[in-house]
């Protein structure tokens, strides 16, 4: 594998149901993030982590829950989520957390919540 | 006033014409300036950084920064269908941890 990998591509859920999005860097990167992009809006940051520790929270709800185990690995942990929810989650990552180094992309994860 | 601003578009450009995209921000300490390509269904992907003013050019794309009048544009020279995405211009401020991204400007290259 190379680059940003994230499981699963496609996700639908209902309201009550629990479930995890996981995000894998294989670039020797130190940050990690997660974007949501909903249809017209622009790409919102939920959550940075460097070397393992968050280090923003962009007001982010209490339904979303990440963890970061290792700078390689991160996820998103979902419960509760309303359908206003449904989005595409991207995971990113890059050399450092600067917000100036380029930041490489993961495929994705669409999100349906029913 | 948002903070990185976009024209939406559709902006339609006849193949082989230059393809200009313009972005505005509002924080004047702003200091990395991104431009990604992001295809249909797909995540973003880099084409272009800039941190002076001036402009940069790499292949067909060339990017110019003007930090007095806030604002970074991308041109693409002979312009492809392939070029056919939305192009999301990211901003930085020196010291902060985040991109800050405008809406995207979605253009189409007729052949």
């Amino acid at each position: 594998e190379t680059g940003v990998t994230q499981t699963p591509r496609h996700l639908v859920m209902g309201m009550t149901n629990k479930k995890s999005l996981k995000c894998e860097q294989h670039l020797g990167h130190n940050a990690m993030y997660w974007y949501k992009q909903s249809a017209k809006k622009p790409l919102e940051l939920m959550f940075v982590y460097n070397f393992k520790e968050q280090t923003e929270n962009n007001s982010v709800p209490s339904r979303f829950s990440p963890e970061c185990p290792n700078s390689s690995h991160l996820f998103l942990h979902l419960h509760t989520l309303q359908p206003e929810d449904s989005a595409l989650y991207l995971c990113a990552s890059s050399q450092e957390p600067t917000g100036g180094e380029t930041q490489y992309f993961g495929p994705g994860t669409r999100l349906l919540v029913l | 006033q948002k903070e990185v601003e976009q024209n939406s578009g559709p902006l339609s450009v006849p193949e082989g014409a230059i393809a200009s995209l313009n972005c505005t921000y509002s924080d004047r300490v702003s200091q990395s300036f991104f431009w990604y390509r992001q295809y249909s269904g797909k995540s973003p992907e880099l084409i272009m950084s800039i941190y002076s003013n001036g402009d940069k050019e790499d292949g067909r794309f060339t990017a110019q920064l003007n930090k007095a009048s806030q604002y970074v544009s991308l041109l693409i020279r002979d312009s492809q269908p392939s070029d056919s995405a939305t192009y999301l211009c990211a901003v930085n401020k020196q010291g902060a941890q985040k991109l800050v991204f405008g809406q995207g400007t979605r253009l189409t290259i007729n052949p």
